[in-house]
C-alpha cells in the first residue's frame, strides 16, 4: 500500500454512460497526477495538478474527459459519453521527490 | 516510435536465478530515470531512481545502471524469487518538465 488509494477499483460501464473516478493522494504531497495504461502498454500521462491547479493537459484527454482537484485535496477524474475504447486502467499517483502510485481504477466499456 | 524502448518484452527464469532488463531510450536531456515494478492488475512501485549523473543504484535484490552517453540502461535482478514476478518499466522524466515517459516494459516470469 503506498498511501494513495483510489475507488472504484472497478468499473464496468455502457457505451454512452459517464463515469467519474477518485483518487485520494498522500496527504502532504501537493502534486497528483492521472495516467491511463492498456494492456500490455505502459502508463500515458494524461494530466497533473499542484495544489488545485491543473497545470498541464495530455493531447490524450479528448474533450469528454475532465479532471478536478477542488480545495487540493482528492481529485476526481470524469469521462463522458464512454466509447470502447475508453477501456484501461486509469493510475494516479501524487509525489514528493517521486511518484507514488493508486493500485488504479480498472474500467470496462461495453 | 516510443522515446522509452525495453527488452525483452518478456522473460522466464527459474528461481534462485540472476536476470538482466535493457531500456534504451531517446529522452534528452533528461532529469531522472526510473525503474517500477507493476504486479498485475496493481499500480507501479517504485524500484530505483537515478539522477542523469549517477551511473548506478542499488535497492535489494534490484541494481539499476545508468550510460547516459549510450541512452541505456539496465536493471539486474540476483536470486530471483517468485514474487518477482511482475512487469518492470523503465521510465524517464524529460529535464524541465513534470511528465514521466513510460516504457511498454518487460514482463518476468519466475517459475520454481
Amino acid at each position: 500500500d503506498t498511501g494513495v488509494s483510489q475507488d472504484p477499483r472497478h468499473k464496468i460501464t455502457k457505451r454512452g454512460q459517464n463515469v467519474t473516478f477518485r483518487c485520494d493522494p498522500i496527504s502532504e504531497h501537493n502534486r497528483l497526477y492521472w495516467y491511463r495504461q492498456t494492456l500490455g502498454q505502459g502508463p500515458e500521462f494524461l494530466t497533473y495538478f499542484q495544489n488545485e491547479a491543473q497545470l498541464e493537459k495530455s493531447r490524450l484527454l479528448s474533450d469528454r474527459f475532465s479532471a478536478e482537484r477542488p480545495k487540493g485535496s482528492f481529485s476526481t477524474l470524469e469521462i463522458q459519453r464512454t466509447e470502447q475504447g475508453d477501456s484501461a486502467m486509469y493510475l494516479c499517483a501524487s509525489r514528493a521527490y517521486t511518484q507514488y502510485f493508486g493500485p488504479g481504477t480498472r474500467l470496462t466499456v461495453l | 516510435k516510443n522515446q522509452v524502448e525495453q527488452s525483452p518484452q518478456s522473460l522466464i527464469i527459474l528461481e534462485g536465478k540472476n536476470c538482466t532488463l535493457q531500456c534504451n531510450y531517446t529522452v534528452s536531456p533528461f532529469s531522472n530515470l526510473r525503474w517500477y515494478k507493476q504486479d498485475t492488475g496493481r499500480g507501479p512501485v517504485s524500484l530505483t531512481i537515478m539522477t542523469f549523473s549517477e551511473n548506478t543504484k542499488s535497492n535489494g535484490r534490484y541494481t539499476a545502471t545508468l550510460d547516459a552517453d549510450t541512452k541505456q540502461s539496465s536493471l539486474h535482478i540476483t536470486a530471483s524469487q517468485l514474487s518477482d514476478s511482475a512487469s518492470y518499466i523503465c521510465v524517464v522524466s524529460p529535464f524541465g518538465t513534470d511528465k514521466l515517459i513510460f516504457g511498454t516494459g518487460t514482463r518476468l516470469q519466475v517459475f520454481p
